[in-house]
This record gives structure tokens, C-alpha cells and sequence, in this order.
């Protein structure tokens, strides 16, 4: 079974820039998680889709986040403008039930 | 909402020996705690999970214990080895929003 696929791994950008990761999900899996993991600390929960609903975005930084899955499977979250502390891995994961979630390798974020 | 707290945030043992990492959570009504291990650089990766209807799981080196009354739980790493060193984080699925929140993390060094 493929797992979680995530796009770009690394991405580095000046503050201010607009950047944006892509996320493919393991097929079927009807739930879907953006995380944001700063060094040294768990992931923190930003939006949780369900097929292309939102189900909870209540830690989205809505006034320069925002994320997408137009079409149930694929998804794409986007950051304009960024800012230094944005710096992170953003984690993708998706789950068949809500609970047992499995996560992609992440993409990396260093904003300069 | 749940709040996870995870103790301690590093532990070092000797291979060989034993590791116990120990996460209260807070909502009384969470019903699914998984542990994820994650090595440097990359996904977390889900190692084990119990569910509250369960007070013990074991799988092979390790084993989860759930205590309801007390709301807390434990990952035990027996005859740990040096491949057994990484971060480690504990979660709580709280049933009442719906989502995983993840403890601060343990980082776990086994020395040969």
C-alpha cells in the first residue's frame, strides 16, 4: 500500500513570500490532516478535511493559511505571506477512521 | 479541549535496559491513544495504539497501559536497542472534537 506523498520536501523562501505544499493522501483514506511541527514539539493540528468538507480549522492562522481539497483526494496547503516563525515541518497525514492517522514525510519549511 | 502531557522530554538507558515514557490527558471522554516514533528528519510513525476499553497491549518489545480513573498512560520499551532511539510522542483522540492532540514529545537515547 503507498503511503502518504507529500510535495516539495524542502522549501526555503524570504519572509513576506508565498509558498505552497501539495499532499496526496493514502488511497481511500476519507480523512485528511495538515500538521505543523516546529522543532522540538509535537504536531500541531491546523485542518482536518473529511472527503472536501472541512471538519476543523480552528488553529488555522486563517489570515495567511489557507488549504484546500477540491476534489476529496488531493490536497494543498498555502501560506501568503510567510513569516519567520512559520518555520516548520508541515505534515500531511490521512485516515480511514478518524483515529489511526499515518503521516507523510513532511515538508520542511525555513523562511529567511 | 484535551490537553496531553508527556513526561519525561528525554531519557537516556542503557541498551538493554528498560524505558517507560508516562502522558495524562485531560478530556475524560478521549477513547483512542496511539504512540508515534519518529527518527531524525523523518514521518512519525505509528508503533502502537489502545483503545479506552483496554487497559494493556502488547507487541512484542512494547507495550501500552491505560489507566481510565487516573487518565493516564504509559509506552514500556523492554530490552531496548540503539535502533529503539528517537523521539517518541503519545496522543489522545478526544471524542469530543474530534481530533488527535499530541504530547510535547520524549527523546529517547539508548546507548551501546
Amino acid at each position: 500500500e503507498a503511503g502518504v506523498a507529500q510535495s516539495p520536501r524542502y522549501k526555503i523562501i524570504e519572509k513576506r513570500q508565498s509558498v505552497a505544499f501539495w499532499c496526496n493522501p493514502i488511497s481511500g483514506h476519507a480523512t485528511l490532516y495538515w500538521y505543523q511541527q516546529i522543532l522540538g514539539q509535537g504536531p500541531k493540528l491546523l485542518i482536518q478535511f473529511q472527503n472536501n468538507g472541512v471538519v476543523d480549522d480552528s488553529q488555522l492562522p486563517k489570515d495567511r493559511f489557507s488549504a484546500e481539497r477540491l476534489k476529496g483526494v488531493d490536497s494543498t496547503l498555502k501560506i501568503q505571506p510567510a513569516k519567520l516563525e512559520d518555520s516548520a515541518v508541515y505534515l500531511c497525514a490521512s485516515s480511514p477512521s478518524q483515529e489511526t492517522q499515518y503521516f507523510g514525510p513532511g515538508t520542511r519549511l525555513l523562511v529567511l | 479541549g484535551e490537553n496531553v502531557e508527556q513526561h519525561p522530554s528525554t531519557l537516556s538507558v542503557q541498551e538493554g535496559d528498560s524505558a517507560v515514557i508516562k502522558c495524562t490527558y485531560s478530556d475524560s471522554a478521549s477513547n483512542y491513544f496511539p504512540w508515534y516514533k519518529q527518527e531524525l528528519g523523518k514521518r512519525p510513525q505509528l508503533i502502537i495504539d489502545i483503545r479506552s476499553n483496554v487497559g494493556e497491549k502488547k507487541d512484542q518489545r512494547i507495550a501500552v497501559t491505560l489507566n481510565k480513573t487516573a487518565k493516564h498512560f504509559s509506552l514500556h520499551i523492554t530490552e531496548t536497542q540503539p535502533e529503539d532511539s528517537a523521539v517518541y510522542f503519545c496522543a489522545a483522540y478526544g471524542a469530543a472534537g474530534n481530533k488527535l492532540t499530541f504530547g510535547g514529545g520524549t527523546r529517547v537515547l539508548v546507548k551501546p
